[in-house]
């Protein structure tokens, strides 16, 4: 059984750009959640999204977006990128909303510069 | 809100040792889940163990235990006969009953495992 798969591995951007990160979750589960780890703050989370809605939200801003296909895959967006948004970006899937594991991926390795 | 602490940000121990790391919480919420995830440097988080705080008894996984303290809201871990294999960062995390899958993390304790 194939794990989270996380696409790209590494990208470099500019400050200004936008960027799209994919993750496909373990198959048959349904929810998938994304966070952000930093040096700095540590792992925090962004989102959750089942059944292709957003379930939960963490602090962060508006630049700061996800979204839920059918399938279950989930992308998350980030516009006008800054310098602090540099950091490993890992999505975890779950097989329902609630009271099961989470399973990561292997993280987005995102460089603004 | 809830809060993970773990006030060790490196531990070290000799392999086929015992090495034990901290956690503490803060929650008023009576249902809830809390984890150790292990994160090697090739930076994939892995679950180690998991405990329902319903449950009294302390969750065992081979060679790793977990001490579990309600009252106190402790929840450290022990890894027995310790291996180089083992030496990564741990995190500690606590998740909220029936609110979904959103996991609140603590800072990290980097392992390293001297052979």
């Amino acid at each position: 059984k194939a794990g989270v798969t996380q696409t790209p591995r590494y990208l470099i951007k500019t400050r200004g750009q936008q960027v799209t990160l994919s993750c496909s979750p373990i198959s048959g589960h349904r929810s998938v959640s994304w966070y952000q780890q930093t040096p700095g703050q540590g792992l925090q989370f962004l989102f959750e999204y089942f059944s292709e809605t957003q379930r939960n939200k963490g602090n962060f801003p508006g630049r700061f977006s996800g979204r839920q296909f059918s399938n279950s895959r989930s992308e998350m967006n980030v516009s006008t990128l800054e310098l602090g948004d540099s950091a490993l970006y890992l999505c975890a899937s779950s097989f329902r909303y609630g009271n099961t594991e989470a399973f990561f991926g292997q993280g987005t390795r995102l460089t603004v510069v | 809100a809830q809060t993970v602490t773990q006030s060790q940000p490196e531990m070290s121990v000799q392999e086929a040792e015992t090495v034990t790391l901290s956690c503490t919480y803060d929650t008023s919420e009576s249902d809830y889940y809390l984890f150790w995830y292990k994160q090697p440097p090739s930076r994939q988080m892995i679950l180690v163990i998991r405990q329902e705080a319903y449950k009294q008894q302390n969750a065992t996984e081979n060679r790793f235990s977990v001490n579990f303290q309600k009252a106190a809201k402790s929840f450290s871990l022990k890894i027995s006969d310790s291996q180089l294999g083992d030496a990564a960062m741990y995190f500690c995390a606590y998740k909220k009953g029936n609110a979904g899958n959103m996991l609140t993390f603590g800072g990290g304790t980097r392992l390293m495992v001297k052979p």
